[in-house]
């Protein structure tokens, strides 16, 4: 299957720095990007979806200046916690679409699991 | 809105015997749905899915799920669980245009030597 690439897979950041996060599909054009947070032993709670070029789509309640998405090109996709607290630490997640219709699919980056400190 | 529930946050089976693993869906459209595994620490890899074709739909790792209309659900099922099937199950429905995939509460299963 197709790769998603994500890095970091652990960070460690002080209370008040920002983060960026990056997902890349290394093998195929991705249609749309998601951006996913899961809390210790819960679901995956959709932040975000992202195409390229055009501004991401925000779930309600996810802040929009707090989670800064930016989708540069069909292969990369970036994730900034802004002014991080210890509340985001979290485990996150991109999942990357490609295809359509029935063909579509998604491919999921391996996480990234952010501390703040 | 499509919405999954995942029956049972936990559950443990012993190695060789038969994996049941349950998801009910709720769909005001012909849903598609999937199910994906999750191991520690790492994203989540697609086991199966279905899309309207064969109600029975065969995975990877000796995985199969059964659509049924009639009661709404999309259990997965493998005959004989193996210890590296230890892992984190989630049943995920995608519906509409916006290609959301909206996943269920998980179920770790946990398996016994």
């Amino acid at each position: 299957g197709a790769v998603v690439s994500q890095h970091p897979s652990r960070v460690i950041c002080k209370s008040g720095t920002s983060v960026k996060i990056e997902c890349r599909s290394l093998d195929f054009q991705a249609t749309t990007m998601f951006w996913y947070r899961q809390f210790p032993k819960q679901s995956l709670m959709l932040m975000a979806t992202s195409n390229e070029g055009s501004k991401a789509t925000y779930e309600q309640g996810v802040e929009k200046d707090k989670f800064l998405i930016n989708h540069a090109s069909l292969t990369l996709s970036t994730l900034t916690v802004t002014s991080a607290h210890p509340e985001d630490s979290s485990f996150y997640i991109c999942s990357a679409r490609t295809g359509q219709g029935l063909n579509t699919e998604a491919f999921f980056g391996q996480g990234t699991r952010l501390t703040v400190v | 809105a499509q919405s999954v529930t995942q029956l049972g946050s936990h559950v443990s089976v012993s190695e060789g015997a038969l994996v049941l693993l349950r998801c009910n869906y709720s769909s005001s459209v012909p849903p598609y749905l999937f199910w994906y595994v999750q191991y520690p620490n790492q994203g989540l890899q697609l086991l199966l899915k279905y899309t309207s074709a064969a109600t029975l739909v065969k995975g990877i790792n000796g995985f199969e799920a059964e659509f049924k209309k009639s009661e709404t659900s999309f259990h997965l099922t493998k005959p004989s669980a193996h210890m590296s099937d230890a892992a984190e199950y989630f049943c995920a429905v995608w519906g509409g245009s916006n290609y959301k995939l909206t996943f269920g509460k998980g179920t770790l299963l946990t398996v016994n030597p």
